[in-house]
């Protein structure tokens, strides 16, 4: 079993609302991923946890808040969205973060900001 | 990262091998290739990896260069579903907790 399990699939959100994403691995994978993407771009980094802490923050806005609140599950809270963060949202995890281990990614959550 | 090179588009004709390069020329000596594949709208597919010995799995072969400044991905009998973009990533070895995506090679199997 390979999955990488993304909740909701769509959202649509106002500018001032919360919401958050989430996304559930039952793999006993260690290391777990937030990507942003783009319409017709790659999927660029934003968040790495390891061992449920977070390791790397690609400089991303305050408006982007990632959780991880055990081995299994990671959440991205939205708060003050704008609408150019209208994107597709890619969660992955990896058995560990280390070189030689490959990341299974989701089917991803479509956020529209409105 | 090391940087990749990649074709922005590729065509294959359904049955035949499909080979998609990348160039890596500043690879370091412990950093391993990955290649992932993203079919419209859904997660990338992990497809194969590698450091230095050439790699197959059910999917694909992974041919990487003696000195490892490029590598070849084959689909050895491409289908129509198959049609994707394909990402060639080296990831680095420090912390290795990051892939990296270039643009990638959009291949389209015809028919």
């Amino acid at each position: 079993d390979t999955e990488v399990t993304q909740t909701p699939k769509h959202l649509v959100m106002g500018m001032t609302n919360k919401k958050s994403l989430k996304c559930e691995q039952h793999m006993g994978h260690r290391a777990m991923y937030w990507y942003k993407q783009k319409a017709k771009k790659p999927p660029e980094l934003m968040f790495v946890y390891s061992y449920e802490k977070l390791s790397i923050n690609e400089s991303v806005p305050s408006r982007f808040s990632p959780e991880c609140p055990n081995s299994s599950l990671l959440n991205l809270h939205l708060h003050a969205l704008q609408p150019e963060d209208s994107a597709l949202y890619l969660c992955a995890s990896s058995r560990t973060g280390r070189v030689n281990t490959e990341a299974f990614f989701g089917q991803g959550t479509r956020l529209t900001v409105v | 990262d090391a940087k990749t090179t990649q074709p922005t588009s590729m065509d294959c004709a359904e049955g035949r091998a499909a080979n998609l390069p990348c160039n890596h020329s500043t690879i370091s000596g412990n950093e391993y290739v990955y290649w992932y594949r993203q079919i419209h709208s859904q997660g990338p597919q992990y497809i194969i990896h590698g450091l230095k010995n050439n790699e197959t799995n059910e999917m694909a072969s992974l041919i990487i260069t003696e000195d490892r400044k490029s590598s070849t991905l084959i689909l050895p009998h491409a289908t129509l579903r198959d049609t994707a973009v394909y990402y060639c990533i080296v990831r680095v070895t420090n912390y290795g907790q990051n892939f990296v995506f270039g643009p990638g090679t959009r291949l389209s199997v015809l028919p």
